[in-house]
């Protein structure tokens, strides 16, 4: 099936540093969006995108996230300053035509903020 | 705002005995769809079935949910567990079809089949 591919999957940061999550949705698809879930617990929504534009956040999506997609290049979710709490899993997923349709994620960038 | 609740944490089981994950919902929005979502361990979530027909059956892999409007509810159902459907099931709401609209995610429940 479609394929999301999220790079990198494993990243240990210094708290203070900033950290770029990318994700390469699924070719034709126009939404995008950021899910993070910690460890063991439910998959919560951060952000959706659609043609350049944040459409709607969470109030987890804090002042620290930003999220762009240059040129149609990789959808990134970039936090800058990190803190211990945004460690947890971190999901991109992509659809065709907005959440009605089905979303596809990514295997997911596990983000550690020691 | 939108939410999903999904009442059991945990649900275990013996392979071969009936599984039914309970999902209510809520929207002020009379045209929903509403997802069935399993991740098992160490994966990212799949779609299982998904709806947005009042009162109609899906299914999906031997599982079936049906919505109902009337009580907001999208339970999901397998006759017969197999070891494999231990994972991490969400129930999930989008209230547009296109359109910024988020998935929003219940809290999930954890099924666990054993022999």
């Amino acid at each position: 099936g479609p394929k999301v591919l999220q790079i990198p999957s494993h990243q240990i940061i210094d708290m203070g540093q900033m950290v770029t999550l990318n994700c390469d949705p699924v070719s034709n698809h126009l939404y995008f969006y950021w899910y993070k879930q910690i460890l063991g617990q439910q998959m919560e929504f951060l952000v959706n995108f659609y043609n350049g534009k944040v459409m709607e956040k969470s109030k987890l999506f804090k002042d620290q996230f930003s999220v762009e997609r240059p040129d149609g290049s990789y959808f990134t979710l970039k936090i800058q300053p990190t803190a211990l709490e945004d460690s947890a899993v971190y999901f991109c997923a992509s659809s065709r035509r907005g959440s009605g349709n089905t979303l596809y994620f990514g295997e997911g960038s596990r983000l550690i903020v020691v | 705002g939108d939410s999903v609740t999904q009442t059991e944490g945990l649900v275990t089981l013996t392979e071969g005995l009936p599984v039914m994950l309970n999902c209510t919902y809520q929207t002020i929005y009379s045209n929903p769809f509403l997802f069935w979502y399993v991740q098992h361990l160490n994966e990212s979530p799949r779609l299982l079935l998904k709806s947005f027909t009042d009162n109609k059956r899906t299914e999906h892999q031997g599982f079936h949910a049906t919505l109902h409007k009337s009580s907001s509810s999208f339970h999901l159902q397998k006759s017969s567990a197999q070891l494999s459907d231990s994972a991490l099931y969400y129930c999930a709401l989008s209230a547009a079809y296109q359109g910024g609209r988020a998935l929003i995610f219940g809290t999930g429940t954890t099924v666990s089949v054993s022999p």
